[in-house]
């Protein structure tokens, strides 16, 4: 089955710099890859996700790059703040042409913004 | 549109006791999936349901179960409680898509814990 890694486990970042989260899977037939936010106590959210026929997708201030030759994908948090702080999640998955989906979650990193 | 919710919030059972856990997903959604939350292990599917079937199913063993009404809400069903059980047991809803991931939203969870 699909293996996603995740790194660092814990990244501390000044406020107003960037932040990158790096993840890697195995299964080279995933073809679909979200990052989830979860703060303390609360549901994970979809912050952006990133098909396999697409290389980066950008939305102000977050941005995911894929490598599929690499089966690596990036997420990056630019001029970064307080409320970023968090726990984030990157996933992966293949979805069926019948649509089924099974995400496999990395193991998570937890971003502190210091002010 | 409402969110994902979950009912109950929180559970406390004692071993050998058997939990059902509901989930009612966005207006339009029709698929449901089930996450494990724990800190050693992270986020870890359990299974996934549409159009009243299950779909995909992860690695937990068979006290795990589930199913979808026609309204699409689903519920889970842990027999046999074991202490290993405790966890957030969070729900997910999306639209089917064919061939294409669409973004999971998660409810609030339920917290179990098995004494």
């Amino acid at each position: 089955g699909e293996n996603v890694e995740q790194h660092p486990s814990t990244l501390s970042v000044q406020e107003g710099d960037s932040a990158v989260i790096k993840c890697t899977y195995s299964d080279s037939a995933s073809n679909y890859f979200p990052w989830y936010k979860q703060e303390l106590g609360k549901r994970p959210q979809l912050i952006i996700d990133i098909r396999s026929n697409v290389g980066e997708k950008k939305d102000q201030r977050i941005a995911v790059t894929l490598n599929k030759t690499a089966k690596h994908f990036s997420l990056h948090i630019t001029e970064t703040q307080p409320e970023d702080s968090a726990v984030y999640f990157c996933a992966a998955s293949r979805i069926s042409n019948f649509g089924n989906e099974k995400l496999t979650f990395g193991t998570g990193t937890r971003l502190t913004i210091i002010p | 549109k409402a969110g994902v919710t979950q009912t109950p919030r929180y559970l406390i059972k004692t071993r050998g006791q058997q939990v059902t856990l509901s989930c009612s997903p966005i207006s339009g959604h029709r698929s449901v999936s089930w996450y494990q939350q724990t800190p050693g292990q992270g986020l870890q599917f359990l299974f996934e349901y549409f159009s009243e079937t299950q779909r995909n199913k992860g690695n937990f063993p068979g006290r795990f179960s589930g199913r979808q009404f026609s309204n699409s809400r689903s519920e889970m069903n842990v027999s046999t409680l074991e202490l290993g059980d405790s966890a957030l047991y969070l729900c997910a809803s999306r639209v089917v898509g064919s061939g294409h991931g669409t973004g999971q939203f998660f409810g609030p969870g339920t917290r179990l814990t098995v004494l």
